[in-house]
């Protein structure tokens, strides 16, 4: 079975300032990690994933994301926020049998708000 | 090129109460994925579709069925609705290798 944790329910940052945003998984096979961005009323949007590869990853509007294997963590990071990027943001794995395409199971989310 | 679609964006019911959603695909997606997003909460996995037939379940009770259609366009239905099925409704369709995209969402309230 595979679960994810955010310990932070909220994270509020001042505008320009850099944003890191935790994540950290348990899983008895091998994973593929996803990050996704939740604006108001709105569905899902994909910000950006690790398959396999590099494990530092860069996604749409800025962010990146580092893979650590040893830690079995994928934190989200941005160098400088927007006021636009206020939004709740989720982690989610995916194991790997049956290929990118199965379930997601994701963590309770984080909201991201940005204070100017 | 229209994303994925929902219908309705918000419903109300009762208990005891049926209820249907549905779900339209991006276009080129053959697999259909819906999830439950409770208030404050990320989102649960409940089934996927594929080729017609249910291909993984999530920890639901069998209250919750679904059906894929030809056109790869997917319906959930919900059985005897108790007011914990109050939620955010999310399809997800995919074709591989891409990765899964959502929908905006069906916002169901049972009272």
């Amino acid at each position: 079975a595979q679960s994810v944790t955010q310990l932070d329910s909220q994270v509020p940052v001042f505008e320009e300032a850099p944003v890191e945003l935790r994540c950290n998984y348990s899983s008895s096979v091998s994973v593929y990690l996803f990050w996704y961005v939740q604006y108001p009323n709105q569905g899902l949007q994909l910000l950006l994933k690790y398959l396999s590869g590099s494990t530092l990853v860069k996604g749409i509007n800025g962010f990146e994301a580092e893979f650590n294997k040893s830690q079995t963590s994928f934190h989200l990071r941005k160098p400088s926020v927007h006021i636009s990027d206020t939004a709740e943001y989720f982690c989610a794995v995916s194991p790997h049998y049956g290929g990118a395409t199965n379930k997601l199971i994701f963590g309770t989310g984080t909201l991201l708000a940005v204070q100017p | 090129d229209a994303g994925v679609t929902q219908s309705p964006t918000h419903l109300i019911k009762t208990r005891g109460q049926q209820v249907t959603l549905r779900c339209s695909p991006k276009s080129g997606h053959d697999t259909v994925s819906w999830y439950q997003q409770a208030l404050g909460q990320g989102p649960q996995f409940i089934f996927q579709y594929y080729e017609e037939e249910e291909r993984q379940r999530g920890n639901f009770p069998d209250r919750f069925s679904g059906h894929q259609f030809p056109n790869y366009s997917s319906e959930l239905n919900v059985n005897a609705l108790l007011l914990g099925d109050s939620a955010l409704y999310l399809c997800a369709s995919t074709r591989p290798p891409d990765t899964q995209y959502f929908g905006p969402g069906t916002r169901l309230t049972v009272l």
